[in-house]
């Protein structure tokens, strides 16, 4: 069974520009969760998805969203990049989000310059 | 509110040393408790969770930790240290019966291993 899917894996952006990041989840998976880990904060939640709908988030400003498909394939995305944006986005998959354990994919390392 | 102190920064043993990773606890609720690895360039692994089954609570790779409720601690150990153990370990809380997609981790544990 192929793990969680992260791309890209790098992405090199300039201040004020907007990215998108991408998750697959393990087959099978319904439920999407994404993490900010920077070295002076941490890992930090962002936001989950569950069936396409958002269950929960972090306490992140509005240029941090993101969305679920119909096969459970997630996106992130961040407008208006700023220089503390910097950070690995990890994301993690599981069967319903409460019970079942998680699964983290190798994350995005996204520099802005 | 949760939230998980992990104290030490950074922990270097010796190859077959005890290893010993602390991890304390703030939880309004009864918490389930987690440590995950995360090696370089990866992403994390769970090793082990505590959800009030049974207070020692063992995981993979010859990890365990024990929950105590008085000392509001859940301290990782392994009694005999391996090259292959170094990494940087991360615990992390979310309350019992609630997600365990929304966790709160703390800054995490570097270990290092010497040979």
């Amino acid at each position: 069974k192929a793990g969680v899917t992260q791309t890209p894996r790098y992405l090199i952006k300039t201040r004020g520009q907007q990215v998108t990041l991408s998750c697959s989840p393990i087959s099978g998976h319904r439920s999407v969760s994404w993490y900010q880990q920077t070295p002076g904060q941490g890992l930090q939640f962002l936001f989950e998805y569950f069936s396409e709908t958002q269950r929960n988030k972090g306490n992140f400003p509005g240029r941090f969203s993101g969305r679920q498909f119909s096969n459970s394939r997630s996106e992130m995305n961040v407008s208006t990049l700023e220089l503390g944006d910097s950070a690995l986005y990890l994301c993690a998959s599981s069967i319903d989000g409460y019970n079942e354990k998680l699964f983290f994919g190798s994350g995005t390392q996204l520099s802005v310059l | 509110a949760q939230s998980v102190t992990q104290l030490g920064s950074h922990v270097s043993v010796s190859e077959g040393a005890l290893v010993l990773l602390r991890c304390n606890y703030s939880s309004s609720v009864p918490p389930y408790l987690f440590w995950y690895v995360q090696y370089p360039n990866q992403g994390l692994q769970l090793l082990l969770k505590y959800t009030s089954a049974a207070t020692l609570v063992k995981g993979i790779n010859g990890f365990e930790a024990e929950f105590k409720k008085s000392e509001t601690s859940f301290h990782l150990t392994k009694p005999s240290a391996h090259m292959s153990d170094a990494a940087e370990y991360f615990c992390a809380v979310s309350p019992s019966g609630g997600s365990n997609y929304k966790l709160t981790f703390g800054k995490g544990t570097l270990l290092t291993v010497n040979p």
